[in-house]
């Protein structure tokens, strides 16, 4: 079965604080995609990085890193020097083949709160 | 500009009676997808098309309906809104959902929030 897994359903850090969000997923396909997307209060689900299964490069696009580990089946997201406006909902999501459709499962989603 | 059009922002309806909620996008993408999200909860897909091609989610109840009468436009139908049914909908596209295309990110409206009186 394919699964997402969030286990932190809220964290709160200081402005300026490293924060690290985990999220772990469960598949048997050999071929996937794993998304990050933002959600700030507003509503709107903001993509931010997608990785495929091939690839366990990780990345890093300004204060924002992605830590991709297929041993452990694990793709954690940091946001180094936290800002205010980071505050949000950060979902974890797993794109995958089924039926002749790919579809896309969401984790839980971890809430985050950055205070001055 | 906004890719993905979601309208209203917020709908108000009455237990029972009919609801339709509209999407539209400039993307040209040939999927659309509708998402339910209740409150602290992940979205939940309640079905998609691929082009005309409609593929419902197994456990979507049948209150639920869409309609897509062309590329740009894609209609969520709620035939007899129950207090259950309150949440977030959201709208997303994306381009293609072939195995080949499946690292297309799906880009989402920014949704709207249903009320049911």
């Amino acid at each position: 079965a394919q699964k997402v897994t969030q286990a932190q359903t809220e964290i709160s850090v200081v402005e300026k604080e490293d924060v690290t969000l985990d999220c772990v997923y469960e598949t048997r396909d050999t071929t996937y995609y794993l998304f990050w997307y933002k959600q700030p209060p507003s509503g709107e689900l903001v993509f931010l990085i997608r990785r495929n299964s091939f690839d366990e490069q990780n990345e890093i696009s300004g204060r924002y890193s992605w830590n991709f580990q297929k041993s452990t089946s694990s793709f954690n997201f940091t946001i180094t020097a936290s800002q205010v406006v980071d505050s949000a909902v950060y979902f974890c999501a797993l794109r995958f083949f089924s039926g002749g459709y790919n579809k896309l499962i969401f984790g839980a989603g971890t809430r985050l709160a950055v205070h001055p | 500009d906004a890719m993905v059009i979601q309208n209203p922002r917020y709908q108000v309806t009455q237990f029972g009676k009919p609801v339709t909620l509209s999407c539209s996008q400039t993307l040209n993408h040939n999927v659309m997808y509708w998402y339910q999200q209740k409150s602290s909860q992940a979205p939940k897909l309640l079905f998609h098309y691929y082009d005309k091609d409609f593929n419902n989610e197994a456990d979507t109840p049948d209150n639920f309906q869409s309609r897509r009468p062309n590329t740009s436009f894609c209609f969520l139908d709620i035939r007899s809104p129950g207090l259950g049914d309150a949440a977030m909908y959201l709208c997303a596209t994306s381009r293609g959902t072939l195995a080949a295309d499946s690292n297309q990110p799906q880009h989402f409206g920014d949704g709207t929030r249903l009320s049911i009186l």
